[in-house]
């Protein structure tokens, strides 16, 4: 069975600091990977897709950037947190690219920044 | 507009009652999906619809991309029910995930 890990699960940063999410698939080769960012009380929008290693597609451009070192991690990063990156952060994976296919989430990861 | 139309905001219901959550798209969309999320934030994949109807035990889902819609009725309320549900649809098979405002569902005693 899939299982997919998120880390950390909280965070409080201060503005102007780095900042590092990981993710990471078991169980699963080849996964399509998403970074989703949620405010706290909105609606999920959809950050990044990699479909393979060392490939990553942005979606919305928050000032965040996220990378694909393994085929089963997938890190959402930036240098300089803003107050407005804090929310919840959600990693999910799917198996078909181009086909259309449910995608599972995460446990996510909720972002105070300060 | 926006993409997804999501209705209701909110809504509660008692336990063993039915109810209806419906998303309208602004365009054609590929496929839908709905989620529950619960206390903790985690989402919970309900069903994956290209087309048609999906039934889950108490759940049951239509799509129907003509018509620009989708609808997730929940039959016999639970308490665990309690959360928000989402919907989210793909205009193509290659593109992102668009969700709806999401409705939060409070279920009574």
């Amino acid at each position: 069975a899939q299982t997919i890990h998120q880390w950390p699960v909280a965070e409080i940063k201060a503005v102007g600091s780095p900042l590092s999410l990981g993710c990471t698939i078991k169980g699963k080769s080849s996964p399509n990977l998403y970074w989703y960012w949620q405010a706290t009380g909105g609606t999920l929008q959809q950050l990044f897709y990699s479909i393979t290693v060392g490939q990553v597609e942005s979606v919305v451009q928050l000032n965040l950037s996220a990378s694909r070192p393994k085929d089963d991690q997938f890190i959402l990063s930036t240098e300089k947190l803003l107050l407005s990156h804090s929310g919840f952060y959600l990693c999910a994976w799917s198996s078909n690219w181009g086909e259309g296919d449910t995608q599972y989430f995460g446990p996510g990861t909720r972002l105070l920044v300060l | 507009g926006m993409p997804v139309e999501q209705n209701p905001p909110a809504l509660s219901l008692y336990e063993g009652a039915d109810s209806g959550l419906r998303c309208n798209f602004s365009t054609t969309m590929k496929s839908v999906q709905w989620f529950q999320q619960n206390h903790r934030g985690r989402l919970i994949t309900l069903f994956y619809l290209a087309q048609g109807t999906k039934e889950n035990g108490r759940l049951k889902s239509t799509f129907n991309s003509k018509e620009r819609y989708s609808t997730l009725h929940i039959k016999d309320a639970q308490l665990e029910d309690s959360g928000t549900y989402f919907c989210a649809a793909e205009a193509g098979f290659a593109s992102a995930l668009t969700f709806g405002s999401g409705t939060k569902v409070i279920v009574l005693p």
